[in-house]
């Protein structure tokens, strides 16, 4: 069973464009979750989708946008992009979504911002 | 995280020692993960714990869950050198599904 693909695996961007990453979620898992780990902050939880619906938003700018689609796939977006959005930006996936599941993640995008 | 304290924060250990990490929360906890991440790499799942008193192994590592103290603990037993990496604690103390609070880490390092 393949694991929660993260693409692309490495990017570098400047200040004031956007990027989009894409996770594929492992087959059957209906939740995505997308988290941000920098050596500051640590992991912190940005958001989570289940049945293209997202159900929590951790607490970071409006610039920093997901969905996701019928399949499951899920992408985030981070309009104007600042110094401080390098990180590596790690996705997640579950098969329900509920208190008692699994959560296993992908590789993650390492972005940087010049 | 603050709400969620890991220690130590690094660990350096000779091939072959015991060794444990622990992870105290300051809210209740309502799930307890456990994961080891390359650095720069993705996050391997090794274990989840649920209830009060739990406790799972898998090869040489054991984790358990002592709610009423809010604490889990991780126990490496003979360490090898494949155990270097970073170990994380996540846990859910929002009783949200999938947004877990992650501790900040403990860098493990076993010397052959």
């Amino acid at each position: 069973k393949a694991g929660v693909t993260q693409t692309p695996r490495y990017l570098i961007k400047t200040r004031g464009q956007q990027v989009t990453l894409s996770c594929s979620p492992i087959s059957g898992h209906r939740s995505v979750s997308w988290y941000q780990q920098t050596p500051g902050q640590g992991l912190q939880f940005l958001f989570e989708y289940f049945s293209e619906t997202q159900r929590n938003k951790g607490n970071f700018p409006g610039r920093f946008s997901g969905r996701q689609f019928s399949n499951s796939r899920s992408e985030m977006n981070v309009s104007t992009l600042e110094l401080g959005d390098s990180a590596l930006y790690l996705c997640a996936s579950s098969f329900s979504g509920s208190l008692a599941g699994e959560l296993f993640f992908g590789e993650g995008s390492r972005l940087t911002v010049l | 995280s603050q709400e969620l304290e890991q220690s130590p924060q690094s660990l350096i250990v000779q091939e072959g020692k015991n060794l444990t990490i622990n992870c105290t929360s300051s809210k209740t906890l309502y799930g307890l993960y456990w994961y080891k991440q390359k650095y720069g790499e993705g996050l391997i799942f090794l274990m989840m714990l649920q209830k009060g008193g739990e406790e799972k192994s898998h090869e040489k590592i054991t984790a358990k869950l002592d709610e009423k103290k809010q604490q889990s603990s991780l126990h490496i037993t003979a360490s090898q050198p494949s155990h270097a990496g970073i170990y994380l604690c996540g846990a859910d103390i929002l009783r949200s599904a999938r947004q877990l609070t992650f501790g900040s880490g403990t860098q493990l390092t076993v010397l052959p």
